[in-house]
């Protein structure tokens, strides 16, 4: 049972380059997020999809956009990429909005 | 934006100890969760807490739902190697969002 699956484990962009971090999930939730992990600061949200075909911004939106492709999927995109986005990115899927997350192990992004 | 205070930041314990750990909000919470974080991985949950005074445990784990709805706490007891990481507490009001606390690293003393 694979859970939350994100893709690329690990990516180094150049300032202005961009890019789309992919989630999946296999266990049939609704609602999904996107969290930035920044050393001593916890999790901040960017934006959740709490089910098929909406899309909320979060607490630090700004320099990204997502998609919910359909149940499973919702990706996160960076049209230019900035020093202050590099961060840890975690997705995260619940079954019902009052429902505990389940999280994927991350993607370690770096940008010069 | 909005964060729990979680204390202390960090531990540093000798294997056999019992760690305690809380976190304290301004607001009133409907829902108290507790995650860990083995490095290079995401939080994983350990407990939730769903009703005030509510008292839950996992293992060696217990967490309590504060009485008034503005704090939880997490015990481990008997810590052992595998207890290290980054503990997590997060909290859910009225409006569903969940709002995070900054984390406490446990660190077992050589």
């Amino acid at each position: 049972n694979a859970g939350v699956t994100q893709t690329p484990k690990f990516q180094v962009l150049k300032t202005g380059q961009s890019m789309t971090l992919q989630c999946a999930q296999d266990m049939n939730h609704n609602s999904m997020y996107w969290y930035r992990q920044d050393p001593g600061m916890g999790l901040r949200l960017i934006y959740y999809s709490a089910s098929e075909g909406t899309t909320d911004k979060g607490e630090v939106p700004n320099g990204y956009n997502v998609s919910r492709l359909n149940k499973r999927e919702f990706s996160l995109r960076l049209e230019s990429a900035a020093p202050s986005q590099t961060s840890v990115y975690f997705c995260a899927s619940s079954g019902e909005k009052y429902s505990p997350l389940h999280f994927g192990n991350g993607t370690r992004l770096t940008v010069t | 934006g909005q964060q729990l205070n979680q204390s202390p930041q960090s531990m540093f314990i000798q294997e056999g100890e019992d760690v305690s750990m809380n976190c304290t909000s301004s607001s009133i919470f409907n829902t108290w969760l507790w995650y860990k974080q083995d490095p290079g991985e995401g939080p994983v949950l350990l407990i939730a807490l769903y009703k005030a005074g509510e008292l839950t445990s996992n293992g060696r784990l217990t967490a309590q739902f504060g009485i008034t709805r503005k704090d939880s706490f997490l015990n481990i007891s008997a810590s052992i190697p595998s207890d290290v990481g980054i503990y997590f507490c997060a909290g859910r009001g009225g409006n569903y969002q969940l709002i995070w606390g900054a984390g406490t690293k446990l660190i077992i003393k050589p």
